[in-house]
């Protein structure tokens, strides 16, 4: 069985540029969430989408932002790219969104 | 504010021996806990979990405690393993939605 997959594994941005990430969750899971992973760090809660609804969000700027389409795959969006954005993003599926959380690889963000 | 902190950020151990790994937290809202253990290049993979009505959980060679008055909780590997080595992470959440991670603990296992 298939586990969470992200796309791409890494990606290498300029400052100001925009970045869209994408998941796809376990199949039969249909909530996703997205952490981001500071080096050094513990993940981070950015965003929890259910059955394609925001369910809650982190302490993030707007210009961060996510979707989940019928599938139940997600993409997270950031505008702007700050150097600071630089980090894993991590991608969590769970079969509702009060269950066990499995997580994907990560996306590796380099923002220059 | 760190709600959920890992102090010891690295710990090393011989293989047979027990691991320690400690956890605290701030938040008293919070009602379910979690380790995850990380290998490079991977996401974090769930290992255990404990719900605050209970003050003990085991599944195999790990067992994980939670004092609710202090606001700790540790995981005990016993018998370390070589294998073991990794990153673990605690977590905290409060309704089981938005997991709140420490900084994370790098156990190495000694053979």
């Amino acid at each position: 069985d298939a586990g969470v997959t992200q796309s791409p594994t890494h990606l290498i941005k300029t400052r100001g540029q925009h970045v869209t990430l994408r998941c796809s969750p376990i199949s039969g899971h249909k909530s996703v969430s997205w952490y981001q992973q500071v080096l050094g760090q513990g993940p981070q809660f950015i965003f929890q989408y259910y059955e394609k609804e925001e369910r809650g969000r982190g302490n993030f700027p707007d210009r961060f932002s996510a979707r989940q389409f019928p599938n139940y795959s997600s993409e997270l969006n950031v505008n702007a790219l700050l150097l600071g954005d630089s980090a894993l993003y991590l991608c969590a599926s769970s079969i509702r969104e009060y269950n066990e959380q499995f997580f994907g690889p990560g996306t590796r963000l380099t923002v220059l | 504010d760190q709600q959920v902190k890992q102090n010891s950020p690295s710990l090393s151990v011989q293989e047979g021996r027990i691991s320690i790994l400690n956890c605290d937290y701030t938040n008293s809202m919070f009602d379910y806990f979690l380790w995850y253990k990380k290998y490079p290049a991977e996401g974090p993979t769930f290992l255990i979990s404990i719900s605050s009505i209970k003050d003990k959980n085991e599944d195999g060679r790990f067992t994980v405690f939670l004092n609710k008055s202090a606001k700790h909780l540790s995981l005990h590997i016993v018998p370390s393993q070589p294998g073991d080595s990794a990153v673990y992470f605690c977590a905290a959440t409060t309704g089981r939605r938005a997991l709140t991670f420490g900084s994370g603990t790098r156990l190495q296992v000694q053979p």
